[in-house]
């Protein structure tokens, strides 16, 4: 594709319920990261895939929060018990391969509202 | 643990001034640095990063391991360099933490 692809841009949901966030990143991209983007807090690392393995899963909050990734493509985040305190941007991002020498492609991100 | 650090959160400068965005890192290892852009309604996207050397739009970036420091600097600001910019930093085991970003106006 011509570039990382977010769904749904925007997505408005009760507290309590689950949400699930999809990234399609760039075709033959081997490397995918998730971020937060709260305000005043800048970009909050949450998950890295390689292929369909994620090596560092260190940054997810809490065990609300899961990812998976599959056939080295899609991948999807998925918010369990939505809390208010989850409501931010979260953006995606895939590179050719992990590294210095492959800068990262941002998708334009999922706006997440709990309210 | 790798920690970037932009003590800055707006910067506001006039067209044509010189103008610098700080950026400390912590990191026990060997770093590689990059500064990411952001203009309004667009993608998050590479700026520059320290092992290319290079002048991209104007802006270069140093880094000094002495200081751990990777300060932007660009020696004539023009409007549309107005955006958010954020540090970033890729450790050892292709983590890339990004710091809490610079918000810089280029006023007219």
């Amino acid at each position: 594709g011509a570039g990382v692809s977010q769904s749904p841009s925007n997505k408005v949901t009760e507290k309590g319920k689950d949400v699930e966030l999809r990234c399609d990143p760039i075709s033959g991209h081997t490397a995918l990261y998730w971020y937060r983007q709260s305000l005043g807090q800048g970009l909050e690392f949450l998950i890295y895939f390689q292929g369909n393995s994620a090596p560092d899963k260190s940054g997810l909050p809490s065990d609300r929060f899961s990812a998976e990734r599959t056939g080295g493509s899609v991948s999807t985040l998925t918010i369990q018990r939505t809390q208010q305190e989850d409501s931010a941007v979260y953006l995606c991002a895939s590179s050719l391969e992990s590294g210095s020498d492959s800068p990262l492609h941002f998708g334009n991100g999922t706006r997440l509202t709990v309210t | 643990a790798q920690r970037v650090t932009q003590p800055e959160k707006l910067l506001s400068v006039f067209k044509g001034a010189p103008v610098e965005l700080k950026c400390n890192y912590s990191y026990s290892g060997s770093p590689e640095l990059f500064w990411y852009v952001q203009y309004s309604r667009q993608r998050l996207q590479l700026l520059l990063r320290h092992i290319s050397r290079e002048s991209i739009k104007g802006f270069t970036a140093d880094l000094n391991k002495g200081e751990t420091s990777f300060h932007l600097k660009k020696p004539f600001a023009q409007e549309e360099d107005s955006a958010m910019y954020y540090c970033a930093l890729l450790s050892n085991d292709y983590k890339l933490s990004f710091g809490a970003g610079t918000t810089v106006t280029v006023r007219a």
